[in-house]
């Protein structure tokens, strides 16, 4: 299976930072990369897929980039809503989707 | 609107089995891949189990192969995951996820709608 690896593993940022959190595969993916925000006691939400499109009724403070093995999910102004923990979930292998380890945002 | 609800967690003894269900609704089930995600407590995502639409190809994470089977009925719209001889690393919860890729279609994979999960607790 392909390997995802997240960094950091949490950060702590204020309301009105720009946030950036990276995702590495141990092959190449493509753009095969998705994106998602979980809150405590609550299933995922996807906000990115393929890289850098937004998914539906997703603020456009969230962006996506990156191609290949390195991506980055950047949240422009972290919002009090925001923080939660981030996960990236490489769609390379057909059925054998892997997640990263996520990255907890949390308030400084 | 689609719905998917998971049913059938609980508290078994080491060595035991269960039988998880996941029914959907508000969609065309049978052009959907589905996908068992687990969270074992203050841990992340892990991808357990997968089906193709029609039920044709499977997928195993090493840690439940030869343990856990994935099936679907399209005629009742549900998923199943059967789990043989459950040990406490087991323990999580367990969430069924659509992907969102339909069969036919270009898009790319992902997981656009997510149960809200059941509760397995593996324990003596």
């Amino acid at each position: 299976d392909i390997q995802m690896t997240q960094s950091p593993s949490s950060l702590s940022a204020s309301v009105g930072d720009r946030v950036t959190i990276t995702c590495r595969a141990s092959q190449r993916i493509g753009i095969y990369l998705n994106w998602y925000q979980q809150k405590p006691g609550k299933a995922p939400k996807l906000l990115i897929y393929a890289a850098s499109s937004l998914h539906s009724g997703v603020p456009s403070r969230f962006s996506g980039s990156g191609s290949g093995t390195d991506f980055t999910l950047t949240i422009s102004s972290l919002q009090p809503e925001d923080f939660a923990t981030y996960y990236c979930q490489q769609s390379y292998s057909p059925l054998a989707l892997t997640f990263g380890g996520g990255t907890k945002v949390e308030i400084k | 609107q689609v719905h998917l609800v998971e049913s059938g967690g609980g508290v078994v003894q080491p060595g035991r089995s269960l039988r998880l269900a996941c029914a959907a609704s508000g969609f065309t089930f049978s052009r959907y891949a589905i996908y068992w995600v687990r969270q074992a407590p203050g841990k992340g995502l892990e991808c357990v189990a997968a089906i193709s639409y029609d039920g044709t190809n499977k997928y195993y994470a090493d840690s439940v192969k030869g343990r856990f089977t994935i099936s679907r009925d399209n005629s009742k719209n549900t998923l199943f995951l059967e789990m043989n001889s459950l040990r406490p690393e087991d323990t999580a919860v367990y969430f069924c996820a659509r992907d969102g890729a339909s069969y036919g279609s270009s898009s790319y994979s992902c997981f656009d709608y997510w149960g809200q999960g059941t509760l397995v607790t593996v324990s003596s």
